[in-house]
């Protein structure tokens, strides 16, 4: 059965600390890694990875793939109070199934 | 069928048209999704029903979307006055949880790629 974990689950931060948020995954005919924010409802798009090594930045956001580890980390530097929200991992496979994990919920504390 | 579909595949508007994108959920599946993906980018949330219930339409980026599910199958996305920036792809996606968290899986169809002239 298709899967995706991310740890911590929960983490609270002080602002200007660095973070870094894992997910794992089992997927067959796996396509792509997608890490999304959900701060009230709707969740916000950030990064989609689909090859290993690639980083991607956005400000102080980035985020890597390693497809032989079967692992994504997103980082979050010099964090903001505005960072704190649920960041939610999931993977989409070439039968357009798209799997979460149940996400890590950031607070960051002024 | 045993998957979600969506129709049409394909559809070419003239902008300022309406247009409207169909979704048959995985039968008793009781959440449906409805994203929109530009070129190169991840699915964007748009909208979110349980059953017949649109619990979220927060993603709808503006008044000319409207989605609805009367009966709580099949869903029905629709645009008003189509503009360029709408051309994307409509996914819609189902998923057999109650809770309707994102956290479920959720089984996507084939998608409708809108192309507005």
């Amino acid at each position: 059965e298709d899967k995706v974990v991310q740890s911590p689950l929960s983490l609270v931060v002080h602002e200007g600390d660095t973070v870094t948020l894992n997910c794992s995954y089992e997927v067959t005919n796996f396509r792509s890694l997608l890490w999304y924010k959900q701060e009230k409802k709707a969740p916000t798009f950030l990064f989609m990875l689909t090859s290993s090594g690639i980083e991607k930045k956005s400000g102080r956001l980035s985020s890597i793939l390693d497809k032989k580890e079967l692992f994504s980390i997103l980082n979050i530097t010099a964090t903001q109070t505005g960072d704190s929200a649920i960041y939610l991992c999931a993977v989409r496979n070439y039968g357009q199934n798209f799997v979460f994990g149940p996400g890590t919920r950031l607070s960051v504390l002024p | 069928g045993a998957g979600v579909s969506q129709s049409p595949r394909y559809k070419v508007a003239k902008r300022g048209q309406d247009v409207a994108l169909r979704c048959d959920p995985i039968s008793g599946h009781v959440s449906l999704f409805w994203y929109q993906q530009a070129l190169g980018q991840g699915p964007e949330f748009l909208t979110y029903f349980q059953n017949e219930a649109q619990l979220d339409k927060s993603g709808l980026p503006s008044d000319r979307f409207f989605a609805e599910r009367p009966e709580g199958s099949v869903s029905t996305l629709k645009i008003q006055r189509t503009q360029q920036e709408d051309s994307a792809v409509y996914l819609c996606a189902s998923s057999r949880g109650l809770s309707g968290g994102l956290t479920d899986t959720q089984y996507f169809g084939p998608g409708t790629r809108l192309t507005v002239l």
